[in-house]
């Protein structure tokens, strides 16, 4: 079964400044990766999403995350932050064989002004 | 276009009551996916629902059942309620066939807590 790991509890980041999230993920076979984004009161929002191809990709809201698969990695990035970027960020993991994501415990980012 | 909506937003039950909560999904999807997510985790897959079948199911007990219409809502029914019980509970609508490749787009939730 896949799963995802999320090493970083909490992060904090000045606005303006670069962020990188963690996540790692177990699986046997190329996986699906997602990233997702939480507000407050709100429901998940898709970022950005790897199924093959270019190892780098884009996102909505600046963001942008790498595949690398001899690490079982796929960190998202933005290069600079805007407070608007306060969230609970979700690593997730699909496999090719079933419709359900596997999702990391989260990382809440906090910018500071 | 409406998303994906969910009844109640909030909800308190006590132990050993049962909850049911409800669930429309995105105008033109046919599938429909919830999750629980307790506090300061991440949502955990309970069961997926197409063509009013149950197609996949989590590692969740038989407590947790599921329902869709015939116009693809669906309701998640929690018997014999636990303290654990207490969570987020979301909703995911998509096409079958296309959940990875369409956008999955997710619900408010419906925030549980049991007594």
């Amino acid at each position: 079964a896949q799963s995802v790991t999320q090493p970083d509890i909490h992060i904090t980041v000045s606005e303006g400044a670069s962020l990188e999230l963690r996540c790692n993920y177990s699986y046997g076979a190329t996986p699906y990766l997602f990233w997702y984004v939480q507000s407050p009161g709100q429901g998940l929002q898709l970022l950005l999403k790897y199924f093959s191809g270019d190892t780098l990709v884009q996102g909505i809201k600046g963001f942008e995350a790498e595949f690398k698969r001899s690490q079982s990695s796929f960190n998202l990035r933005k290069p600079s932050v805007h407070w608007s970027d306060a969230a609970e960020y979700f690593c997730a993991v699909g496999a090719r064989s079933d419709y359900k994501l596997s999702f990391g415990a989260g990382t809440t980012v906090t910018v500071r002004a | 276009d409406a998303g994906v909506t969910q009844s109640p937003t909030h909800l308190i039950k006590t132990r050993g009551q049962q909850v049911t909560l409800r669930c429309s999904p995105k105008s033109g999807h046919d599938t429909v996916s919830w999750y629980q997510q307790a506090l300061g985790q991440g949502p955990q897959f309970i069961f997926q629902y197409y063509e009013e079948e149950e197609r996949q199911r989590g590692n969740f007990p038989d407590r947790f059942s599921g329902h869709q219409f015939p116009n693809y809502s669906s309701e998640l029914n929690v018997n014999a309620l636990l303290l654990g019980d207490s969570a987020l509970y979301l909703c995911a609508s998509s096409l079958w066939g296309q959940v990875y490749q369409e956008t999955q787009y997710f619900g408010p939730g419906t925030r549980l807590l049991v007594l």
